[in-house]
């Protein structure tokens, strides 16, 4: 059964920081690896997916990486900003139509 | 349209109400999903619908309906609901050709508390 880990479980870090998060997962027979936002109480944002034949793909200040062989992917957030506060969840498509999902990793950004 | 939209956004209803959930994609998705989610926990998976056929019910207790009209359009039917399912409830879409799934979109979700 596929299993997806998120760690830190929760980061606090100054305005301006770089950082990184991180998602492993335990079979590498993925389709592809989504991360999500979310703020309290509302839906899923979609930030990047990486498809299984790719290594990375970003977006502005989002870079997001895939290893498959090791079943780690990373989310790499340049110059936070208090407006990145949210949960950021890693998810991975093991079948045709079921995902997977970690627990999340819950960022505050102070000012 | 690249949206999920997901109508009410925040429904209150008694333990023998019926009332339904309504979702709606324009983006000629082909699998259409109902996840459960609770306070400080990740979506859970309840019914998955591919093709307007019901592929997927994660023995979802039998007081959730769901229902698929159209390729666009996805139902969550909910009768004699019980206070412990008060949740946020989630539609999502995911295009899906020849065993591949190219990512899903979600809505905003549905805040269910039942009294």
């Amino acid at each position: 059964k596929q299993e997806v880990t998120q760690i830190p479980a929760a980061l606090s870090v100054p305005e301006g920081e770089n950082l990184v998060l991180n998602c492993s997962f335990t079979d590498s027979a993925i389709y592809n690896l989504q991360w999500f936002r979310q703020d309290p109480g509302k839906g899923l944002t979609s930030l990047l997916l990486i498809q299984s034949s790719q290594r990375e793909q970003t977006s502005g200040r989002l870079n997001a990486s895939l290893d498959k062989s090791s079943g780690r992917s990373t989310l790499y957030i340049a110059a936070s900003q208090p407006g990145d506060s949210a949960t950021y969840l890693c998810a991975v498509t093991p079948g045709y139509s079921t995902l997977t999902f970690g627990k999340g990793t819950m960022l505050l950004v102070s000012p | 349209d690249t949206e999920v939209t997901q109508t009410p956004k925040h429904l209150v209803m008694g333990m023998t109400n019926k009332k339904s959930l309504k979702c709606e994609q324009h983006m000629g998705h082909r699998a259409m999903y109902w996840y459960k989610q609770k306070a400080k926990k990740p979506p859970e998976l309840m019914f998955v619908y591919s093709y307007e056929k019901l592929s997927i019910n994660e023995s979802v207790p039998s007081r959730f309906s769901p229902e698929c009209p159209n390729s666009s359009l996805l139902n969550l039917h909910l009768h004699a609901l019980q206070p412990e399912d008060s949740a946020l409830y989630l539609c999502a879409s995911s295009q899906v050709y020849r065993g591949a799934n190219y990512g899903y979109t979600f809505g905003s979700g549905t805040r269910l508390t039942v009294v």
